[in-house]
């Protein structure tokens, strides 16, 4: 199956600063990207549609400006979070869709503000 | 968005056991993937199966697309079958449902 590259895996962050998580699909071209937030034992919660030359689409109660997307190339879609604080902290993970519309993910990164 | 219903919530089996994992969805789909999520939080894809049925070892997956439901067979669970399993219907937006929890003891 294809792959999805997805950096940090993990990142400690002090309150008040932005931290970038990068999401690639490295060996397929993906028009379509996901952003997703899980908190323990719960499932995945959509965040974002983001697709290559366009402005993201976020769902119901995702703050935009707080949580930034970027999808610059058909390969690379970057998930920013502006002033993180305590609350932001979560599992995130991306998914990228492939050209069967299969869906791949991303190995998450653990995002944890101090 | 589609509705997703996954049962059982939670599951735990004896090593060796078999089970049945059911979904069930709102609305007509033409894409249907199945995951398994260990325990690191990795989503491994299974099956990619908008109709029919699929085998890959141990594993096998049915999709009745018309009667809006799939169902995900384990037969001879091993303790690495541990984890959080979730199907997704459609294509332009992946909405999970609540999965199910699988605990397989030795």
């Amino acid at each position: 199956g294809a792959v999805v590259s997805q950096h940090p895996s993990w990142v400690i962050c002090k309150s008040g600063t932005s931290v970038k998580i990068e999401c690639r699909s490295l060996d397929f071209q993906a028009t379509t990207m996901f952003w997703y937030r899980q908190f323990p034992k719960q499932s995945l919660m959509l965040m974002a549609t983001s697709n290559e030359g366009s402005k993201a689409t976020y769902e119901q109660g995702v703050e935009k400006d707080k949580f930034l997307i970027n999808h610059a190339s058909l390969t690379l879609s970057t998930l920013t979070v502006t002033s993180a604080h305590p609350e932001d902290s979560s599992f995130y993970i991306c998914s990228a869709i492939d050209m069967n519309t299969e869906a791949f993910f991303g190995q998450g990164t653990r995002l944890t503000v101090v | 968005g589609i509705q997703v219903e996954q049962s059982p919530p939670d599951l735990i089996l004896q090593e060796g056991a078999n089970s049945t994992l059911r979904c069930n969805f709102s609305d007509s789909v033409n894409n249907l993937q199945w995951f398994h999520q260990n325990p690191w939080g990795q989503l491994i894809n299974l099956f990619y199966i908008p109709s029919g049925t699929k085998q890959n070892g141990r594993l096998s997956a049915t999709t009745v697309a018309t009667e809006r439901y799939s169902l995900l067979y384990i037969s001879s669970s091993q303790t690495t079958d541990s984890g959080v399993y979730f199907c997704t219907p459609g294509a332009n937006n992946l909405f999970f449902g609540t999965g199910t929890r699988l605990t397989v003891i030795p």
